[in-house]
């Protein structure tokens, strides 16, 4: 009983290639996240979907695509991957409005992409 | 905007004793929650601890507890009776109540115990 997983957990792959990594959460909440984690540990926000809506984008290259078929679900492809991107990405999500009273943000696994 | 500091890149403490992560904050929403996770080894993110900027007691966990300073812009974590386990980063982060929910992070202290 999963609460946020994340497919594959490592991607290792050739440069300009396209990729996908996958996002799944059961917890019924509204709203999800995709974070950066680069190599000195820094996480940062990239995208937000609510109810399959886009609300934030931050500055990222547009070869990064956020796809959300349902609220449950919310996948990042990647393409013509270049060797900066490699880092840890995090899916995560968590119910919004924060006044709601739910307050934690539950964080996937990870998927630690390598390009070489 | 919204900043986190963390100033202490790492730490040592010796095992069964305390330990105090420092964090400050720069916001200027009148509301936001304050955040603490934990990164082992092994990569996930685990939640620790939340303090709400209107709550009136420090929030404790177990070990964990929030030494919650408004005044100064503080949210230093403390883990009590440390233990080997606890070796992991620890990351501060803060969520504005004007924000879309996503959380900005400290750059993390990494805490190291020593058996």
């Amino acid at each position: 009983d999963t609460a946020v997983s994340q497919t594959p957990k490592y991607l290792v792959t050739q440069m300009g290639n396209d990729k996908s990594i996958k996002c799944e959460q059961n917890l019924g909440h509204d709203t999800m996240y995709w974070y950066k984690q680069d190599s000195k540990k820094f996480l940062k926000i990239m995208f937000s979907y609510n109810n399959k809506e886009l609300i934030i984008n931050e500055t990222v290259p547009n070869r990064f695509s956020p796809k959300s078929p349902d609220k449950a679900h919310l996948n990042l492809h990647i393409n013509s991957l270049e060797l900066g991107d490699s880092a840890v990405y995090f899916c995560a999500s968590s119910q919004v409005p924060w006044g709601a009273g739910l307050r934690e943000q539950f964080f996937g696994p990870g998927t630690r992409l390598t390009v070489l | 905007a919204q900043k986190i500091t963390q100033t202490q890149p790492g730490m040592f403490v010796q095992e069964k004793e305390a330990v105090t992560l420092d964090c400050t904050y720069d916001t200027s929403d009148p509301s936001y929650g304050l955040f603490w996770y934990k990164q082992p080894s092994s990569g996930e993110m685990i939640f620790l601890i939340y303090q709400g900027s209107y709550d009136q007691q420090n929030a404790t966990e177990g070990r964990y507890s929030l030494n919650f300073q408004k005044a100064r812009k503080s949210a230093n974590l403390v883990i009590s009776a440390s233990q080997l386990g606890d070796s992991a980063m620890y990351f501060c982060a803060m969520r504005g109540v004007g924000s879309q929910g996503n959380l900005i992070f400290g750059k993390g202290t990494k805490l190291s115990v020593k058996p």
